[in-house]
């Protein structure tokens, strides 16, 4: 079945370090890729997305590429702020019109200044 | 835009007793979701409604009953609350009809079952 599989937490860095959080999926034909963030106390929100092979998402200076011969969607951000300290979570849904989200276990970050 | 409000977002139940989470949602959305979040499980779907008048059981179903009550509204219900029930619930929505779509999630329901 269709699978994510996120980098184990937490991470924790210091403010202005480069953040790379590992994703990989298992799926069938052609996914699309996400990455939600959640805030303490808070849902989650999309923050960026791929839906197809060496798309680039962006938003909020986090970056991350659909990579279908390494099966992957790392999330990468240059210089991080203790306001990115969030739970981060990898999902993808498959190919099918109305199918659910499948989220990884997800990865929390702690930037401190 | 109140997007997806969920109550209550604060329970406490005694084992063997039942409830109902109510999800609302007023962006004319097709698609909603239940989903549990547990520590260092992530996010698993207990339900989810494609359309208006139609439900299918996600990853962890057991124990839950849902309704599709309207398109704006999808309730879940406890019949008989366990410990194992203690999680927090996140209802989501989504327009529907597309892979590419972003979800709007509630703020969540804490529960905890004794």
């Amino acid at each position: 079945g269709n699978s994510v599989t996120q980098m184990e937490g937490p991470v924790t860095l210091s403010e202005e370090a480069f953040l790379t959080i590992n994703c990989t999926y298992t799926a069938t034909g052609y996914p699309s890729l996400f990455w939600y963030v959640q805030y303490p106390g808070e849902g989650l929100q999309l923050l960026l997305k791929a839906t197809k092979a060496d798309d680039k998402g962006s938003n909020k200076g986090f970056e991350a590429t659909y990579r279908k011969e390494t099966t992957s969607f790392h999330l990468e951000k240059g210089s991080v702020q203790v306001s990115d300290s969030a739970v981060y979570f990898c999902a993808l849904t498959a190919n099918q019109a109305g199918t659910a989200l499948i989220f990884g276990k997800g990865t929390t970050l702690s930037v401190s200044s | 835009n109140a997007g997806v409000t969920q109550t209550p977002k604060f329970q406490v139940l005694k084992t063997g007793q039942s409830m109902t989470l109510q999800c609302a949602q007023d962006m004319n959305h097709n698609s909603m979701y239940w989903y549990r979040q547990d520590p260092g499980m992530g996010l698993r779907l207990i339900y989810y409604s494609a359309s208006e008048g139609t439900t299918d059981k996600g990853e962890v179903p057991n124990g839950y009953n849902v309704s599709r009550l309207n398109k704006r509204e999808f309730s879940l219900r406890l019949e008989s609350a366990a410990p194992s029930q203690t999680s927090v619930y996140f209802c989501a929505s989504t327009l529907g009809g597309g892979r590419r779509e972003k979800l709007f999630f509630g703020s969540g329901t804490q529960l905890s079952v004794l």
